[in-house]
């Protein structure tokens, strides 16, 4: 099981938003963010914890291993208001947290 | 470019079927695995089904779907499909088509399709 915190966080443009996920095992650093905006598809930010998809800018950054994981974006900028899931790809279950919605403040 | 093409969604009658076809272009398509992922209306994403690559007959399928719905590619054809019968008002869901991040089972969603919706009800 994945759970997110917070399942809503309020920030203002320019500030920074840092994201919690959890496994309930460990699941070393097979864990990827991805980003939902509104009416899109998924798209990945994040792979084995702290690697960034091809494309994504140097404000999104992920750390962790284990259990204990998180994502921050740096100068929130307009675009990135959106939903943010992780996924652990440990088993072939690929377990998805139930998401973090990033809203502006 | 990576692009990922879903077709076949639509309205079904709760016991009836539908097929979800999916075409890929940009990628050598029999390297990677391909899955299902799909998104109830204002809910988050489950992941369906996974089909191997590399030639692998590895399937799998979440509990919710396993016995009722059927993962398979062609790779002469690039294409990846999603036979669904029995299908239930909660298989009601945005599903996306995902290119994983290699062949395995035990992959990240690397490159996601727009998303085709089924609607099931009567």
């Amino acid at each position: 099981v994945m759970t997110q915190s917070p399942a809503t966080l309020s920030v203002s443009p320019g500030e920074t938003a840092t994201l919690s996920c959890r496994a309930s095992e460990s699941v070393g650093s097979t864990l990827a963010w991805y980003q939902q905006r509104p009416g899109q598809a998924p798209r990945l930010l994040i792979y084995h914890a702290s690697t960034r998809a091809t494309g994504v800018p140097a404000r999104f950054s992920g750390s962790g291993s284990g259990t204990e994981f998180t994502l921050t974006i740096s100068s929130l900028q307009s675009e990135d208001f959106a939903i943010y899931y992780c996924q652990e790809y440990n088993n072939w279950l690929r377990t998805f947290g139930q998401g973090t919605k990033v809203e502006i403040k | 470019e990576v692009q990922l093409l879903e077709s076949g969604g639509g309205l079904v009658q709760p016991g009836g079927s539908l097929r979800l076809s999916c075409v890929a272009s940009g990628i050598t398509f029999s390297s990677f695995a391909m899955s299902w992922v799909r998104q109830a209306p204002g809910k988050g994403l489950e992941w369906v089904s996974g089909a191997a690559g590399r030639g692998d007959d590895n399937r799998n399928y979440a509990d919710s779907v396993k016995g009722r719905f059927t993962i398979s590619r062609d790779d002469s054809k690039n294409t990846v499909y999603l036979q669904m019968n029995s299908l239930r008002a909660d298989d009601t869901a945005v599903y996306y088509c995902v290119q994983d991040g290699g062949w395995s089972a035990y992959e990240f969603f690397q490159n996601w399709g727009q998303g085709t919706l089924v609607t099931v009800s009567s």
